[in-house]
């Protein structure tokens, strides 16, 4: 199975950048793609697709979030921060099979 | 608009049975894969089985390999879960999930159905 491992948690204030990691134990390139995606699910609710393909933004998803990476090494961005974005964050792996990251949970200071 | 619709959770005793069952709406169900996410109390996400567009094909995490069968009908436009020998550590809420058919990343979600096994 792959690995994928992602800090417990993050604190930003309003307004500044939220930058969330996901290291996975295998690479997950294949064919020019990262089959590394971010998902955002808030407290009670179901869990919402933000990007796949690591980079790519889903659809109705503002642009404040962006995502880079390769490889084992991928970022999640949130520029600048705001109030509704207090959430957990997962990434999620589909080279092989399914697997997810434990989830970052996002907190204002 | 994709509606997913899950049911059929609730309590049941370990070692018993349960089906749950995922409505779906909105989109050409049987030209889709779909998935089963589970989320235990306060824990992340954990990926369950999935299964391919035609029923075809079907994936299974170890944990529960030989206990769970994930099904489709793709008639009535669902997809299902069936639960054996279930124990504690199954106890979660159960997601129903669309698969983008290419990349494999889930694009849409049922809103969950709690499944709590125990005595």
């Amino acid at each position: 199975d792959i690995v994928l491992t992602q800090s417990p948690a993050l604190a930003v204030s309003l307004g500044q950048t939220a930058t969330i990691s996901c290291k996975t134990d295998q690479n997950v390139d294949y064919y020019g793609n990262s089959y590394i995606h971010w998902y955002q699910q808030k407290p009670g609710q179901q869990p919402k697709l933000l990007i796949y393909l690591a980079s790519n933004l889903a659809s109705g998803i503002p642009a404040r979030f962006s995502g880079r990476g390769s490889g084992t090494d991928f970022t999640l961005t949130i520029d600048p921060v705001e109030t509704d974005d207090t959430a957990t964050y997962y990434c999620q792996q589909s080279r092989n099979l399914w697997t997810f990251g434990g989830g970052t949970k996002l907190e204002l200071k | 608009e994709v509606q997913l619709v899950e049911s059929g959770g609730g309590l049941v005793q370990p070692g018993r049975s349960m089906k749950l069952s995922c409505a779906a709406s909105g989109f050409t169900f049987s030209s889709f894969p779909m998935a089963w996410v589970r989320q235990a109390p306060t824990k992340g996400l954990e990926w369950v089985a999935s299964i391919s567009f035609d029923g075809r094909n079907t994936y299974y995490r170890d944990s529960v390999k030989g206990r769970f069968t994930i099904s489709r009908d793709n008639a009535k436009s669902s997809l299902y879960l069936q639960m054996d020998s279930l124990r504690s550590e199954d106890t979660s809420t159960y997601y129903c999930a669309k698969d983008d058919g290419y990349n494999n990343y889930f694009d849409w979600w049922g809103q969950g159905v709690m499944v709590t096994v125990s005595s």
